[in-house]
């Protein structure tokens, strides 16, 4: 059973630019969540995908947007660039429809640095 | 609504002396509580959910916590501090157990182990 994988694990982007991050989920999940985790604090929920639609949004504006593939593999795109984007990414996989579905299994994280 | 706060920023510790670290929630419904640590360069971990079921709730690594509905707390304890349980720990809060509501992090409480 693997777990979840992100990639790229650090990239440098500078203002106005465009990224997209991705994520493997752990075998056999169906559902992908994207959290935001800025230096000295807690993830902040950014959205979820279930069965390839979104299921589920935070308090982030639409240049943050994802993609949920049929291998239930995802992206995070991040449009215009902010310096307040600087932050470590992270992709957590989960079960939904299973017992226990509301653990997720998180991913290292991608962390971006914008200049 | 719901919110989770995280009493101790930091939290300093001698080998093998007790852990407490301090967590209290808000919320609206019936919540799933759990404790994640994060280690440098890891994904985080699950330690341990609670999901209304026993009180006390035992986790990994010699960690439980006892959800106190009264006070609106879930602290994390420890009888022994090891060296290798130097890291971050995120108190979380999610309002269902069915996995498709978001989660909701704490600031975090970064745990020192003084040798």
């Amino acid at each position: 059973e693997t777990g979840v994988t992100q990639s790229p694990t650090h990239l440098i982007k500078t203002r106005g630019q465009q990224v997209t991050l991705r994520c493997s989920s752990q075998s056999g999940h169906n559902t992908v969540s994207w959290y935001q985790q800025a230096l000295g604090q807690g993830p902040q929920f950014i959205f979820q995908y279930y069965r390839e639609e979104e299921n589920g949004r935070g308090n982030f504006p639409p240049r943050f947007s994802g993609l949920q593939f049929p291998n239930y593999s995802s992206e995070l795109n991040v449009n215009a660039l902010e310096l307040d984007d600087s932050a470590l990414y992270l992709c957590a996989s989960q079960l939904i429809g299973a017992p226990g579905a509301n653990v997720l299994t998180f991913g290292a994280g991608s962390r971006l640095t914008v200049l | 609504a719901q919110s989770v706060t995280q009493l101790d920023s930091h939290v300093s510790v001698s080998e093998g002396t007790p852990v407490l670290l301090r967590c209290n929630y808000s919320s609206s419904y019936s919540p799933s509580l759990f404790w994640y640590v994060q280690h440098p360069n890891k994904g985080l971990q699950l330690l341990l959910k609670y999901t209304s079921a026993a009180t006390l709730v035992k986790g990994i690594n010699g960690f439980e916590a006892e959800f106190k509905k009264s006070e609106t707390s879930f602290h994390l304890t420890k009888p022994s501090a090891h060296m290798s349980d130097a890291a971050e720990y995120f108190c979380v809060v999610s309002p269902t157990n069915f996995g498709n509501e978001k989660l909701t992090f704490g600031t975090g409480t970064r745990l020192t182990i003084i040798p």
